[in-house]
């Protein structure tokens, strides 16, 4: 079984500081994993996914992941945060066997301050 | 720009009513997905297509909600009876692969008074 967790409904902040989003999951089989960025008014559209390449994954906007086996994480992050990236973020999980869909995070809704 | 298309984008209806909505998958595209979206339960996906067969509806209210591929050019998500508590957002998504990455519809906004 797949599930996903995001801690943190809300991140805030500051215009030009790090942007940290956490996901940790679980999986039984090696996983893909995504985080997807929704603006608003918006569907969701992917950012960034991990298919067992590189370990470090970079994305659109700046934004990169780091896959962590041993911690079973994905976090999100860019070094500096602007305006435009507030939005909500979801992380989700898939197993690569068989033809499991994504399971999906409860979301992460960033907020930035100027 | 390949692009999932959904109407219509925003539908206001009174409980009671029948309600359609309309998808138009990626061309090529094999997987189709249909989710909710609320504030309250976040993204719930409500049904799953491959090669236009439902493979999982476990999410949909069977009594009042039906999802139907008639091509592989349309899926179609039906409410009827509305309610109210069906007030939501609802994406259609599409990909090649169940497991690999989906593609977002803008969503049509559902409001039932």
């Amino acid at each position: 079984a797949q599930s996903v967790t995001q801690l943190g409904s809300h991140v805030s902040v500051s215009e030009g500081a790090l942007v940290l989003l956490r996901c940790n999951y679980s999986s039984s089989v090696p996983p893909y994993l995504f985080w997807y960025v929704q603006y608003p008014n918006q569907g969701l559209q992917l950012l960034l996914k991990y298919t067992s390449a590189a370990t470090l994954v970079k994305g659109i906007n700046g934004f990169e992941a780091e896959f962590k086996k041993s911690e079973t994480s994905f976090h999100l992050t860019k070094p500096s945060a602007h305006m435009s990236d507030a939005a909500e973020y979801f992380c989700a999980v898939s197993e690569k066997s068989g033809s499991y869909i994504p399971t999906f995070g409860r979301g992460t809704s960033l907020i930035v301050h100027p | 720009d390949a692009r999932v298309t959904q109407t219509p984008r925003h539908k206001v209806t009174e409980m009671g009513q029948e309600v359609t909505m309309r998808c138009q998958p990626i061309l090529g595209h094999n997987t189709v997905f249909w989710y909710r979206q609320t504030m309250m339960q976040g993204l719930e996906l409500l049904a799953y297509f491959r090669n236009r067969a439902p493979l999982d509806d476990s999410g949909m209210p069977k009594d009042r909600f039906s999802a139907e591929m008639p091509d592989a050019t349309l899926a179609t998500l039906k409410i009827q009876p509305s309610e109210p508590r069906d007030s939501a957002v609802y994406f259609c998504a599409s990909g090649l692969l169940a497991a690999d990455t989906q593609y977002f519809g803008p969503g049509t906004r559902l409001t039932v008074l």
